[in-house]
C-alpha cells in the first residue's frame, strides 16, 4: 500500500527564514497534492504536481516533485507568521481516496 | 462560491451514545469524501460516494460507522455506540468528481470528543 513520510514532524523557524519541507513516497506517484491546516480548520489546498520535474509557486511557496515522481519538496521563502500551520502532503495513486502524510507542524517566531 | 460547510463544529457526546456528523458539499460536486484525523495520526480515509454509485466503504473501522447521502448533496456520518477511541477531528472533502487528480477540496471538520 501506498505510504508517505514527511520530514521532519515538526519545525521552528524564525521569520524571514527560509524553509523546506519533503514529503517521500513508498511508490511512483500519480499526482501529489500538498494541504495547509491550521488549528481547528480544515484542510486548505495549495499546490498539486502531476509531473516529473514538476514545479508550482504560489506566492512565496513553491513545491516540486522529482524527476522519479516518489519525493516531493516544498519550500517556503522568507517565512512570516501567516505560514504557521500543518501542511500535508496526500499521494493520488490513481486511487480516489488520498493517501496522507502526518503532517509537518511548522511555527514562525518573531 | 461556497466551500465544504460541516457540522456541528464541535461534539462532546457521552461513551455509548449515537452520534451523527453532517457534510454539505460544494454545490456540483460529485464525489464527497469523509477523512478522519486523529492525534498523532495522519488522516485516515473513512468512506466516499460518487454520484449514484454505491459508496466505497472500504475504510470504515467498524460497523458502527455507516454513512449515507441524500439526493447527491448532503452527507451525514453516524457513529452509534460511541467509544472513547473515536474522539477525532472528522473532516468532509469534495471534488468534482471521483478518479484522479481531482482536487479534493475540504470542511473545516468537526471535533469529536467521547467522555
Amino acid at each position: 500500500s501506498q505510504e508517505l513520510e514527511q520530514s521532519p514532524q515538526s519545525l521552528i523557524v524564525q521569520e524571514g527564514k527560509n524553509l523546506t519541507i519533503n514529503c517521500t513516497s513508498s511508490k511512483t506517484l500519480y499526482g501529489l497534492y500538498w494541504y495547509k491546516q491550521k488549528y481547528g480548520e480544515g484542510l486548505i489546498f495549495l499546490m498539486m504536481l502531476q509531473k516529473g520535474g514538476e514545479e508550482k509557486s504560489h506566492e512565496k511557496i513553491t513545491a516540486k516533485l522529482d524527476e522519479k515522481k516518489q519525493q516531493s519538496s516544498l519550500h517556503i521563502t522568507a517565512s512570516q507568521p501567516s505560514h504557521a500551520g500543518i501542511y500535508l502532503c496526500g499521494a493520488d495513486n490513481r486511487n480516489t481516496p488520498l493517501v496522507f502524510g502526518k503532517g509537518t507542524r511548522l511555527s514562525v517566531i518573531a | 462560491g461556497a466551500g465544504v460547510s460541516q457540522s456541528p463544529s464541535n461534539k462532546v457526546t457521552e461513551k455509548g451514545k449515537d452520534v451523527e456528523l453532517r457534510c454539505d458539499p460544494i454545490s456540483g460536486h460529485t464525489a464527497l469524501y469523509w477523512y478522519r484525523q486523529s492525534l498523532g495520526q495522519g488522516l485516515e480515509f473513512l468512506i466516499y460516494f460518487q454520484g449514484n454509485s454505491a459508496p466505497d466503504k472500504s475504510g470504515l473501522p467498524s460497523d458502527r460507522f455507516s454513512a449515507e447521502r441524500t439526493g447527491g448533496s448532503v452527507s451525514t456520518l453516524t457513529i452509534q455506540r460511541t467509544q472513547q477511541e473515536d474522539s477525532a477531528v472528522y473532516l468532509c472533502a469534495s471534488s468534482w468528481t471521483s478518479g484522479s487528480l481531482n482536487t479534493q477540496y475540504f470542511g473545516p471538520g468537526t471535533r469529536l470528543t467521547v467522555l
